[in-house]
């Protein structure tokens, strides 16, 4: 079975500083990678998604992630964070021919002015 | 702009109380899911169904909770009797395809007092 692993609980950034997530999976074959973003009292948006080809993947709002096979990780940047950009962010990750999403614990990020 | 829509928004309830929650998909989308969301698991799927009929319910406490698909516009939650432990927010998401983007809907946050 496919797992996620976020190792930042909470970060806390600057606003205009850069943003960078962490995601790890488990997963014996290609994985279908999500990041979703759950801003207070709303659901999970889709940011990005990664199924094949460019392992650079553009997403929403600015935000990109890269596909890293070889150390099983899908980190999630923003080169210029905005006040809006606080939020919790969820990977997630699915397996092929499988409906079935796994999601991380999420990381909380705060923006300071 | 279709979206997942999902009621109540907010729910208060008492111990022993029957507690229903409501979904509609989106349009078109037959793969339907049910999440519950707290401090302390996370997201956690609880079960979902593909063209109505049930494809996995093991996360789903079988003793209080039942999930069904009346028709291909509505999905229901109900928790008979609710117990404070399953205060949450309850979230439906809906897709179309295994490799679509699950969309979520706003959640139902449930409080039993």
């Amino acid at each position: 079975a496919q797992s996620v692993t976020q190792p930042d609980i909470h970060i806390t950034v600057s606003e205009g500083a850069s943003l960078e997530l962490r995601c790890n999976y488990s997963y014996g074959a290609t994985p279908y990678l999500f990041w979703y973003v759950q801003s207070p009292g709303q659901g999970l948006q889709l940011l990005l998604k990664y199924f094949s080809g460019d392992t650079l993947v553009q997403g929403i709002k600015g935000f990109e992630a890269e596909f890293k096979r070889s150390q099983s990780s899908f980190n999630l940047r923003k080169p210029s964070v905005h006040w809006s950009d606080a939020a919790e962010y969820f990977c997630a990750v699915g397996a092929v021919n499988d409906y079935k999403l796994s999601f991380g614990a999420g990381t909380t990020v705060t923006v300071r002015a | 702009d279709a979206r997942v829509t999902q009621t109540p928004r907010h729910k208060v309830t008492e111990m022993g109380q029957e507690v229903t929650m409501r979904c509609q998909p989106i349009l078109g989308h037959n793969t339907v899911f049910w999440y519950r969301q707290t401090m302390m698991q996370g997201l956690e799927l609880l079960a979902y169904f593909r063209n109505r009929a049930p494809l996995d319910d093991s996360g789903m406490p079988k003793d209080r909770f039942s999930a069904e698909m009346p028709d291909a516009t509505l999905a229901t939650l109900k928790i008979q009797p609710s117990e404070p432990r399953d205060s949450a927010v309850y979230f439906c998401a809906s897709l179309r395809g295994v490799t679509d983007t699950q969309y979520f809907g706003p959640g139902t946050r449930l409080t039993v007092l």
